[in-house]
């Protein structure tokens, strides 16, 4: 079974820094999908990023953008200039389509921008 | 597009009675809907997985007599919780997937509180 593993349970940034959050994960598979969703205090899941496998580049949307390192199964996000309003909870996600479009979610990251 | 809408967003009940929850795809048609349960700053806990015309399939340890889930048609899925009780007290949420797209989007989610 697929696990997905996020070792910072909380973590707090400077207004305008730059902070990176871990994920790994463990699976055999070689074809799926990784995302990072942002829950932030009204708890509406949002999707910041996703990451197809079989691509090498690394995802990038405006001010977040992924490091993916298949081989060490690692996928970590960087968010530059940290904004008050990326305050919020993060998950990464994991999801093979043939197992139904299913999600595994990590345990989540607490992040917490300082003005 | 993709946008998912929950009704009620809060609601209260007396223990042992029965609530229900809508989950509705508004610009879309859903291949697939989940749902989720989740604990104050805990991850998303998969409870079912539901196809339109089908029963839905419940995970490990989700008593199905419990949490009755309905897929009548392609924009809409129902969650009852049945004779509710104040430990079913927590935050419901739902999502959608779309065929051939291999992302999940999600509703705002549902308080419940049992009194």
């Amino acid at each position: 079974a697929q696990t997905v593993t996020q070792s910072q349970p909380e973590m707090s940034v400077q207004e305008a820094e730059t902070v990176t959050l871990s994920c790994t994960y463990d699976t055999s598979e070689s074809n799926y999908y990784l995302f990072w969703y942002k829950q932030p205090p009204s708890r509406q899941m949002i999707l910041v990023i996703r990451q197809e496998a079989y691509k090498q580049q690394n995802a990038t949307e405006n001010r977040f953008s992924v490091n993916f390192q298949k081989a060490a199964k690692s996928f970590s996000l960087k968010i530059s200039d940290s904004q008050l309003g990326d305050t919020a909870m993060y998950f990464c996600a994991f999801m093979k389509p043939e197992y139904g479009n299913k999600l595994v979610f990590g345990a989540g990251t607490i992040l917490r921008v300082k003005s | 597009g993709a946008v998912v809408s929950q009704h009620p967003s809060r609601v209260i009940c007396k223990s042992g009675t029965s609530v229900k929850i809508e989950c509705r795809s508004l610009d879309f048609q859903a291949t697939t809907m989940f749902w989720y349960r989740q604990f104050p700053k805990q991850s998303l806990m998969l409870m079912a997985t539901s196809n339109e015309g089908s029963k839905a399939t419940y995970e490990q340890g989700v008593e199905k007599d419990k949490f009755l889930i309905n897929h009548a048609s392609l924009t809409l899925s129902t969650l009852t919780v049945t004779s509710a009780h104040p430990e079913d007290s927590s935050f419901y949420i739902c999502s959608a997937t779309i065929g051939g797209v291999n992302e999940q989007y999600f509703g705002p989610g549902t308080r419940l509180t049992v009194t």
